[in-house]
């Protein structure tokens, strides 16, 4: 069974900084691209970043390109986004996801909220 | 970017009854790469149809999906009671963008 299982999540002022990490287990790790989805409180899905295979391409969305850096560990089935510079609109519920080329397999989700 | 524009916002229906939902693109969906995801208050979203028309594992048959190019439509022949929840297309290119959502509601 896919386990999916971020941490990292938590209350950070506008400027700060943060790390999610995700575990995966369940399915071989090295054969997935991975990704990052965010749902901002009552709103919808939005497609954050995401990692290939070997972790030697990254994609993001254009509003956290140069904030936001996705990269994976493959020989501990981790995989991280560490956000800086977070502002008050990141606030959002992040998911770890597996692609395999559609979204198959979600975390439960992990709560960033950026306040003052 | 590929914008990806879903109506209605809201679907009243009643349990048993047709559900149809849209999905319009901005651009032509390569490949048809456009997937249905359902998600309800408080869990993760579920893929339901990927490749336009594929039901994902496990997925009832009253679920299906059809279109090309800039249409689609999610289809959910007989709304059962766990079936109202907010259902999101997503088109999974080389970038992946979402539409806004369709909330299925009871009539």
């Amino acid at each position: 069974e896919v386990q999916l299982v971020e941490s990292g999540g938590g209350l950070v002022q506008p400027g700060g900084s943060l790390r999610l990490s995700c575990a995966a287990s369940g399915f071989t790790f090295t054969n997935y691209w991975m990704t990052w989805v965010r749902q901002a409180p009552g709103k919808g899905l939005e497609w954050v970043a995401n990692i290939n295979k070997d972790g030697s391409e990254e994609n993001y969305v254009d509003s956290v390109k140069g904030r936001f850096t996705i990269s994976r560990d493959n020989a501990r089935k981790l995989f991280y986004l560490q956000m800086n510079s977070l502002r008050v609109e990141d606030t959002a519920v992040y998911y770890c996801a597996k692609e395999d080329w559609s979204i198959p397999d979600w975390g439960q989700g992990t709560l960033v909220t950026v306040s003052s | 970017e590929n914008v990806l524009t879903q109506s209605p916002g809201t679907l009243s229906v009643s349990p048993g009854e047709r559900a149809t939902l849209s999905c319009r693109a901005s651009q032509s969906v390569s490949s048809n790469y456009l997937a249905w995801y359902q998600q309800k208050p408080g869990q993760a979203p579920r893929l339901l149809i990927y490749g336009a028309s594929r039901r994902a594992t496990g997925i009832p048959d009253r679920f299906s999906g059809s279109g090309s190019g800039t249409d689609f439509t999610l289809t959910i022949s007989r709304l059962e009671p766990e079936d109202f929840a907010v259902y999101y297309c997503q088109q999974y290119g080389y970038f992946k963008t979402f539409g806004q959502g369709t909330k299925v509601e009871i009539k």
